[in-house]
């Protein structure tokens, strides 16, 4: 059964330093999620892509985080400095389309900010 | 803030009772409802959902119900098995322009099933 992909699973960071999680989602999915979610909460969505293109980056905090997906297919998500509230699950998720399809997630990069 | 929201964290059930997990919602504008099963060290996965314009749904072991009228749905897992045991995640997927649907997610609420 496909799946996605997330790499590294875990990441313990020191804050100020630079972080990048790697999503590669289930192939011909056109639609890319980044979720971030808090110990305790449900998933928030940070960013989502159609193809390369950003359709919501609304949650996003655009003065630490960008995230790419060059080629329509696998996406990077980067935080630049890391703070100490940014630990978390980064969670991806995938969808045939934005049109209300299911969406499949990742297990996930546990992110530790020191 | 959020609209969607559970009334329990945490819910502990004997296996093979039935265990009933409530979540409350704000906004009635949702056009699906769905709810996801997240264990241990992985991302949430799909169990069921239901159409806001719908009052029941059954799957295999499961039946999400909705009160729009008191803005209740609820997910009953029937003779609940330790694999059940997990965090149990209530979401709204409403139109956000276009084609395209955007997830809330709740809270959360910790299922134990004990042996």
């Amino acid at each position: 059964e496909a799946e996605v992909a997330q790499s590294p699973r875990y990441k313990i960071t020191e804050k100020s330093q630079a972080v990048a999680f790697w999503c590669d989602p289930i192939s011909g999915h056109a639609t890319l999620y980044w979720y971030r979610q808090i110990l305790g909460q449900g998933p928030e969505l940070l960013v989502q892509f159609q193809d390369e293109s950003v359709v919501d980056d609304s949650q996003l905090p655009k003065d630490r985080f960008s995230a790419e997906r060059l080629k329509g297919v696998d996406s990077t998500l980067k935080i630049q400095p890391a703070e100490l509230g940014d630990s978390a699950m980064y969670l991806c998720a995938s969808s045939l389309s934005s049109g209300g399809y299911e969406q499949y997630f990742g297990p996930g990069t546990r992110l530790t900010v020191t | 803030g959020e609209s969607v929201g559970l009334h329990l964290p945490t819910l502990s059930v004997q296996e093979g009772d039935n265990s009933i997990i409530n979540c409350a919602y704000s906004n009635s504008a949702s056009d699906y409802f769905i709810w996801y099963k997240q264990e241990s060290g992985k991302g949430p996965q799909f169990i069921i959902d239901i159409r806001s314009n719908m009052d029941k749904r059954q799957g295999q072991r499961v039946t999400v119900l909705l009160n729009k009228t008191v803005k209740h749905l609820s997910l009953q897992i029937a003779a609940t098995q330790p694999g059940d045991s997990a965090v149990y995640f209530c979401a709204e997927k409403k139109n956000s322009g276009g084609s395209n649907y955007k997830l809330t997610f709740g809270k959360g609420t910790l299922l134990t099933v004990n042996p």
